[in-house]
Order: structure tokens, then sequence, then C-alpha cells
């Protein structure tokens, strides 16, 4: 069956760098884009990006821009996202989804099952 | 940029309700809306796509629909796994942008 497994937990200080990774399984990698979602504690969702896995191209979201770098390694069948600069807010768990495109929609389907980012001193 | 407006925030419902939660977007966005649903702790699920149709495996007590700025999820006879919250998903967007709602928690009345 398809499943995404996201990497463990971190602890960061804030100006630190984190990235994490997202290792997929069940299907074609390059046949489905990968998008990456937070969601800080006890708020909504918010949309950070995504990567084209077979071509690489990528698009982030304009309030990350510049500090949010989303990669894919095709042998590894993985993808990986990299948030520098971190603040306190940036506090979330992250998430990365499969992306479905049907009838000239997207939507995600499935989900990994999240991981928590601290950023403390 | 397209926002995504949910209401209630929250609601109080029994089990056998009938749950309405709607989803306004600030601007047309077709049948590019999307609802999952959370429980605390997890990731969320898709229950539909394109406005209203039902994703394999989940519960027909669960639908959609509503086209251009306007949407409904609506939940004909709630159930106790039911109690979680649930969120809209616009791609319309897309690829430059995708947005979610703010969400919609249901608790046990």
């Amino acid at each position: 069956q398809v499943q995404l497994v996201q990497s463990g937990a971190e602890v960061r200080k804030p100006g630190a760098s984190v990235k994490l990774s997202c290792k997929t399984s069940g299907y074609t990698f390059t046949s489905h884009a990968i998008h990456w979602v937070r969601q800080a504690p006890g708020e909504s969702l918010e949309w950070l990006g995504w990567v084209n896995t077979g071509s690489g191209n990528t698009r982030y979201s304009q309030r990350l821009e510049g500090r949010v770098t989303i990669t894919r390694d095709i042998s590894a069948t993985t993808a990986y996202m990299e948030l520098s600069s971190l603040r306190s807010e940036d506090t979330s768990v992250y998430f990365c989804a499969r992306e479905i495109y049907s009838r000239g929609t997207t939507h995600f389907d499935p989900w990994g099952q999240g991981t928590l980012v601290t950023v403390s001193s | 940029d397209i926002q995504m407006t949910q209401s209630p925030t929250s609601l109080s419902a029994s089990v056998g309700d009938r749950v309405t939660i709607t989803c306004r977007a600030s601007r047309f966005i077709g049948s590019n809306l999307h609802w999952y649903q959370q429980k605390p702790g997890k990731a969320p699920n898709l229950l539909i796509y394109d406005a209203s149709s039902l994703q394999s495996g989940v519960p027909s007590r669960f639908s959609g629909s509503g086209s251009g700025t306007d949407f409904t999820l609506t939940i004909t006879s709630l159930q106790p796994e039911d109690f979680a919250t649930y969120y809209c998903l616009q791609s319309y967007s897309a690829p430059r942008e995708h947005t979610f709602g703010g969400g919609t928690n249901i608790e046990v009345k």
C-alpha cells in the first residue's frame, strides 16, 4: 500500500536549520508530486510548497520563500524539506503528502505521519 | 491570494445528528475544493475531493456540495468516530498556492 514515512522529531535553536525526510513506498515515486504542509500547535494547516518528483522543479509559499527548500532523491524515493533561519514561530508538526492530480485539480492523499519540529533556545 | 473561511469554528453535536460545515472562498475556485478530517495527533485524512467526490473507503454519510465560492460538507448521521476537526483545502490557485480553511471542531454535546 502507499506509505509516506517521515523522519523523527527535531529540536533546534533559533537561527539554525532543519532538514526533514519523507520516505515513500507502494507507488511510482516520479508519478506524483510531494507537498509539505505544517501545523502549529492548536492551529490550522499551512501549505509550504511542493516538488515535482520527476523534474525536481519546486514551488514555495510566498510567506516562506527564501527559507524553505524542497528536494527529492529519486533513487531513494524520498523527498526532503529544509527550513533555515528558524524562529520560535516555526515550531510545528510538518507533514508531507502525495499529490493526486485528477480532472485538472490537485489534492493530497495520503499524508505522512508528521514530524514535530521544536524551535527553542 | 485566495482566503478560505470555514464556519462554524466549532460545534457541539450528538451521535445521530445531521451536521453541516461550510467553506467560503474569497473568489471563484470552481470545484477545486477538498475536505479533510483530522483527529488529535494524526495526519489529515481525505474525505471528499473535487467538491463532491467521495474518497474510496469513506462512509457514505459524508457528502460534499457546492461550486464557485460556497461549499458544504454534510454528515448525515454523526457517529462516535466522527468527532474530529475538519478542514477544507482549495487548489484552484495551484501550483502557485494551496490554502486551507481555519478548521471546524466537532465536539460532543
